[in-house]
């Protein structure tokens, strides 16, 4: 699976737009970007993935460039409920067994 | 929405006893589920899929004889952790997807299981 950089860190202020970056610049043709979260001592949360375009649901949008070579997760309104470690992750999914690898992720601290 | 659960939460046992700890899809069925161990402040790291029906397949590094996973049926998968050692000690996490979900690649992760050796 191609590895993903992402910062250890950031704080951001509650209701305003949270814009987590993402690098991995080695990802496949065939390579799905996903994002997870996990709040302290849970299990990790789906958030969303995408291929190619661009995506968007209740909780969030990815923006992923044109040559895929990096992403950004935005949260639109930062909550304090939104404090957690955020996981960038890219796999071929069916092809690689469905196999999620974690790498460090970003830690997000909302402030109020 | 998809629910994975996991029993217990938390257990305490002693050296050298062996510990079982369940994952049960609640309202969905899975082929193939997978556990992951993670060491405090650190991430999650895969150790095993299980897959229903068949022998689970491991991780390198991973020992088999010591972390036994059965998958006997498409909603529930236990991970036995035998003659545990202090160095046991972490935050399991089991996590499932749904034989059903076609194009949709996530998965769903349970709350978790935190087993301390004394």
């Amino acid at each position: 699976d191609a590895k993903t950089t992402q910062p250890p860190s950031m704080d951001c202020a509650e209701g305003r737009a949270a814009n987590l970056p993402c690098n991995h610049s080695t990802i496949s043709g065939n390579e799905y970007v996903y994002w997870y979260r996990q709040i302290h001592s849970q299990g990790p949360q789906y958030i969303i993935h995408g291929l190619k375009n661009n995506e968007t649901n209740e909780m969030a949008s990815l923006i992923i460039t044109e040559d895929r070579k990096s992403s950004t997760l935005i949260l639109p309104h930062a909550t304090l409920r939104d404090t957690a470690v955020y996981y960038c992750i890219v796999s071929p999914g069916k092809a690689a067994g469905n196999k999620l690898t974690f790498g460090g992720g970003t830690r997000v601290l909302v402030k109020p | 929405g998809a629910v994975v659960s996991q029993h217990p939460s938390r257990v305490i046992c002693k050296s050298g006893t062996s510990v079982k700890i369940e994952c049960r899809s609640l309202d969905f069925q899975a082929t193939t589920m997978f556990w992951y161990r993670q060491f405090p402040k650190q991430s999650l790291m895969l150790m095993a899929t299980s897959n229903e029906g068949s022998k689970a397949t491991y991780e390198q590094g991973v020992e088999k004889d010591k972390f036994l996973i059965n998958h006997a049926s498409l909603t529930l998968s236990t991970l036995t952790v035998t003659s545990a050692h202090p160095e046991d000690s972490s935050f399991y996490i089991c996590s499932a997807r749904n034989r059903l979900a076609g194009r949709k690649e996530e998965q769903f992760f349970g709350p978790g299981t935190r087993l301390t050796v004394l």
